[in-house]
């Protein structure tokens, strides 16, 4: 059965930390993984992958994805309260035209 | 461009029930999904399409259905609503999955109460 299990749960940190979220996956056929930022309401999306040890960057985010270990970080840098989130992490599989998604990690960011 | 968009935003459903959520995409997507987020779970597939007329289960089926009548619009029902269907539905769409493009699209939600 594919699944995809991000860790930790949860996490607090002090503003200026930085962090590491993770995501690994055990899926067939797998094409992409994605992550999004969850605040109040909808998921927000922030990175696709599809090709291993490729740096996705925006800002103080990055990702990277694993292929052979099948997993993938998401780096917060310099963290701000405003990051404080759920961030989901997703693999698309082909042929199934499906999403699995992780529990996500609830991260907190203190002042 | 509205995006993707859910109606009604909230509901309080009694035991019995029935309601249907409906969600709209104006970005001409092919693909749409209904899922469910509960507490610590993530969020769970309920049910999908791959274009208008065709629906399929996911993760989550039981005590629900859907139609994709129209391309723009998906709709989900709970014929008889149970307190275990109390959850945070998000609608969400995607375009043709070609090789290198699949992000989704979410709606802002409608939470369901079912008392």
């Amino acid at each position: 059965e594919d699944k995809v299990v991000q860790s930790p749960l949860s996490l607090v940190v002090h503003e200026g930390d930085t962090v590491t979220l993770n995501c690994s996956y055990e899926v067939t056929n797998f094409r992409s993984l994605l992550w999004y930022k969850q605040e109040k309401k909808a998921p927000t999306f922030l990175f696709m992958l599809t090709s291993s040890g490729i740096e996705k960057k925006s800002g103080r985010l990055s990702s990277i994805l694993d292929k052979k270990e099948l997993f993938s970080i998401l780096n917060i840098t310099a963290t701000q309260t405003g990051d404080s989130a759920i961030y989901l992490c997703a693999v698309y599989t082909s042929g199934t035209y499906k999403y699995i998604f992780g529990t996500g990690t609830r991260l907190k960011v203190l002042a | 461009n509205a995006g993707v968009t859910q109606t009604p935003k909230f509901r309080v459903l009694k035991t019995g029930q029935s309601m249907t959520l409906l969600c709209a995409q104006d970005m001409n997507h092919e693909y749409m999904y209904w899922y469910r987020q509960d507490p610590g779970m993530g969020l769970r597939l309920i049910h999908y399409s791959v274009g208008e007329g065709t629906t399929a289960k996911g993760e989550v089926p039981d005590g629900y259905n859907v139609s994709r009548l129209k391309k723009q619009n998906f709709l989900l029902g709970l014929e008889s609503a149970a307190p275990s269907q109390t959850s945070v539905y998000f609608c969400a769409s995607s375009p043709y999955q070609g090789l290198r493009y699949n992000e989704q699209f979410f709606g802002p939600g409608t939470r369901l109460t079912v008392l």
